[in-house]
């Protein structure tokens, strides 16, 4: 099947512990991308991703990191988490390396940061 | 930086009633994506529309691309209970190749 998966899907942490979430997609898409959602913010883009070691920052990547090492995996890196980082984080991917095609969606990971 | 101004953001509505969501920009879009999200998952892509003045429909959903490719609109036509949700409208192709811009989504809630 097709798809987006995302580990973990809920994680509780404090402030300064370093996390990843990880990212995987099995459609051999080449664009893929990490994003945030918050309420009455919408979905705000943190980086993304346009081919393996091709990695580009997007609206709100302070605070992140991500590596782009194989093609199916784009995991997401807080190093030194905080509150403000307390957040609904979705990945997806897309065929193409510009993501004008459809976006497939992870299921979501909800992070809370204390 | 590019906005993609998505309104209006919280729609509650009667079954059975008409209702239409926009998305306005002062950019250019190569193209303009509709997603559709449920609680508890992601979105997931109703439509995508490339060409100026494009209309394309999906059942009681029709949308429409303007003319210049800077705006967008999402109609439903007797709206019912299974089409709340949150609407988000994704622009691709604009000045930030690769970057894609979102507007803020539309809850709509419709009550039976």
């Amino acid at each position: 099947e097709a798809q987006v998966t995302q580990n973990p899907r809920y994680l509780i942490t404090v402030t300064g512990k370093k996390l990843t979430v990880t990212c995987s997609q099995n459609m051999n898409h080449e664009y893929m991308s990490w994003y945030r959602q918050d309420p009455g913010l919408g979905l705000r883009q943190i980086y993304y991703s346009m081919n393996v070691e091709v990695t580009d920052k997007g609206d709100v990547p302070e605070g992140y990191k991500v590596s782009r090492k194989e093609k199916r995996n784009f995991p997401l890196i807080l190093e030194s988490p905080s509150p403000n980082q307390t957040s609904l984080y979705f990945c997806a991917s897309s065929f193409g390396r510009q993501g004008y095609t459809t976006q497939y969606f992870g299921p979501g990971t909800r992070l809370l940061v204390l | 930086t590019q906005l993609l101004e998505q309104s209006p953001q919280f729609l509650s509505i009667q079954e059975g009633e008409n209702l239409t969501v926009y998305c306005n920009s002062s950019s250019v879009f190569s193209s303009l994506q509709w997603y559709r999200q449920e609680p508890g998952e992601g979105p997931v892509l109703l439509v995508t529309v490339v060409t100026g003045g494009e209309v394309k429909k999906l059942k009681r959903l029709t949308f429409q691309f303007g003319d210049a490719r800077k705006d967008s609109s999402l109609h439903i036509t007797a709206a019912q209970p299974g089409d709340t949700g949150l609407y988000l409208c994704i622009g691709a192709g604009g000045t930030s190749y690769g970057k894609l811009t979102f507007g803020q989504g539309t809850i709509l809630t419709v009550h039976p």
